[in-house]
């Protein structure tokens, strides 16, 4: 499975946006780049996820390098409730099947 | 259901005992993923079923692990003679390709298993 590197954490202020980085400089050209967080003590929660285009839902937007090497998870307005570990993961082939390979994953620190 | 439902939520065992943890994925659902989550952050991949079929078992210790998804019923993880590096949270997931929601696996609690 292709790699993601992850900061092991980040720091951020209540109401201020969050960028969240993500490299993965081994991307095949069929691999989607999907993002899930862990709440503390709860199972991973779907986020968002995209192919080459940005995107934007409710919770988060997601920006895409050109080259895909890297991405950028963004959270507009962060509240205390988005306080978690965050995973960027490659599913091989864009396959909505198959298995999703977490990494470290970014623990996410809020304050008020 | 509307969530995946793992029961139970904390189990404990002494070492060399059987544990068994049960899944109910989302009704409507035909895959089914269990992860375990040994340290914090760390998950490991162990096996997932299409219907009652095991699609992919490539994490599955072949030791000890067992697993079923039978119609009708919740699926279910097994652990023969339990030992202390089982100690973990398993994750079960489901997810339905195709629709609106196709690409997203939808997680459970967990189940705590503590083994002593």
């Amino acid at each position: 499975d292709a790699k993601t590197t992850q900061p092991n954490s980040m720091e951020s202020n209540e109401e201020e946006p969050v960028h969240l980085p993500c490299n993965h400089s081994t991307i095949s050209g069929t691999d989607y780049i999907h993002w899930y967080r862990q709440l503390p003590s709860q199972g991973p929660e779907y986020v968002i996820h995209g192919l080459t285009s940005n995107v934007n839902n409710r919770m988060a937007s997601l920006a895409i390098a050109e080259d895909r090497k890297s991405s950028t998870l963004i959270l507009h307005c962060a509240t205390l409730r988005d306080a978690a570990v965050y995973y960027c993961i490659l599913r091989v082939g864009g396959t909505s099947y198959g298995k999703l390979t977490f990494g470290q994953g970014t623990i996410l620190t809020v304050h008020p | 259901g509307e969530e995946v439902a793992q029961t139970p939520k904390h189990l404990v065992r002494g070492e060399g005992q059987k544990a068994k943890l049960y899944c109910a994925p989302i009704k409507g659902h035909s895959y089914v993923f269990w992860y375990q989550q040994v340290l914090k952050n760390e998950f490991k991949f162990l096996i997932s079923f299409q219907n009652e079929n095991v699609f992919d078992e490539t994490g599955m210790p072949k030791e000890r692990f067992s697993a079923k998804c039978l119609p009708n019923s919740p699926c279910s993880l097994e652990i023969q003679a339990t030992k202390l590096e089982d100690s973990a949270v398993y994750f079960c997931a489901s997810s339905q390709p195709g629709g609106r929601d196709g690409e997203k696996l939808f997680f459970g609690s967990g189940t705590q298993l503590s083994v002593l």
